[in-house]
């Protein structure tokens, strides 16, 4: 499973310390975004999602934030765990349409 | 509810060979995707379809034909396979086109020698 996700930018933490992985949507009408995670050799995971009427939304350890005018994404995972290691990525989507976006992603190492 | 179910999770092709990936979802969704993963970049679309009886073609459907008899299943499946062919798949489906979440099976992983 370690094809996927090569030469992907790579984020190294402390485990205990806060992770912040960012991701810049393209396009300006997008109104539903999803961070999934994705672990070597397995499909992506539902992480949290928001869509465009908020800024922001929490949910266990997780934070995502959306900034509609720079188009800016951004997942905060709290007190990271090994267990947290994988690639992140996040997916756009305008409601109402078929067509998702995908991110490249950004590969998440705990450091114990 | 065992969500989206790929099958194989692994197989290797030579050129010219086809051969079919399975993909089945017991959530009574309506739609459903196949992507495929290349390092290094995001998900690319190859087929969906939004019900029974209907499909479409995604950004990169050359080399690919798929299915969709029922609203469980969406067999993708490869003619003459190529090299450029070797990648991940992943099945995907989601309820309906109201900002809803894209649930993914766990991959098939293609290699074409």
């Amino acid at each position: 499973g370690e094809s996927v996700g090569l030469h992907l930018p790579t984020l190294s933490v402390q485990e205990g310390d806060n992770s912040i992985i960012n991701c810049a949507y393209s396009n300006s009408a997008s109104d539903y975004f999803i961070w999934y995670k994705q672990e070597s050799g397995k499909g992506p995971q539902f992480i949290i999602d928001i869509r465009s009427n908020m800024d922001k939304r929490q949910g266990q350890r997780v934070t995502v934030l959306l900034n509609k005018t720079v188009k800016h994404l951004s997942l905060q995972i709290a007190a990271t765990q090994p267990g947290d290691s994988a690639v992140y990525f996040c997916a756009e989507n305008l409601s109402g349409t078929y067509k998702y976006i995908f991110g490249t992603g950004t590969r998440l190492k705990v450091l114990a | 509810n065992a969500g989206v179910t790929q099958t194989p999770k692994f197989r290797i092709l030579k050129i010219g060979q086809s051969m079919t990936l399975q993909c089945t979802q017991d959530m009574n969704h309506n739609y459903m995707y196949w992507y495929r993963q290349d390092p290094g970049m995001g998900l690319k679309l190859i087929y969906y379809s939004v019900g029974a009886g209907i499909t479409d073609k995604g950004e990169v459907p050359n080399g690919y034909n798929v299915s969709r008899s029922t609203t469980e299943d969406f067999p993708l499946r490869l003619e003459l396979a190529a090299p450029s062919q070797t990648s991940v798949y992943f099945c995907a489906s989601t309820l309906s086109l109201g900002a809803n979440v894209l649930t993914f099976g766990a991959g098939s992983r293609l290699t074409v020698l």
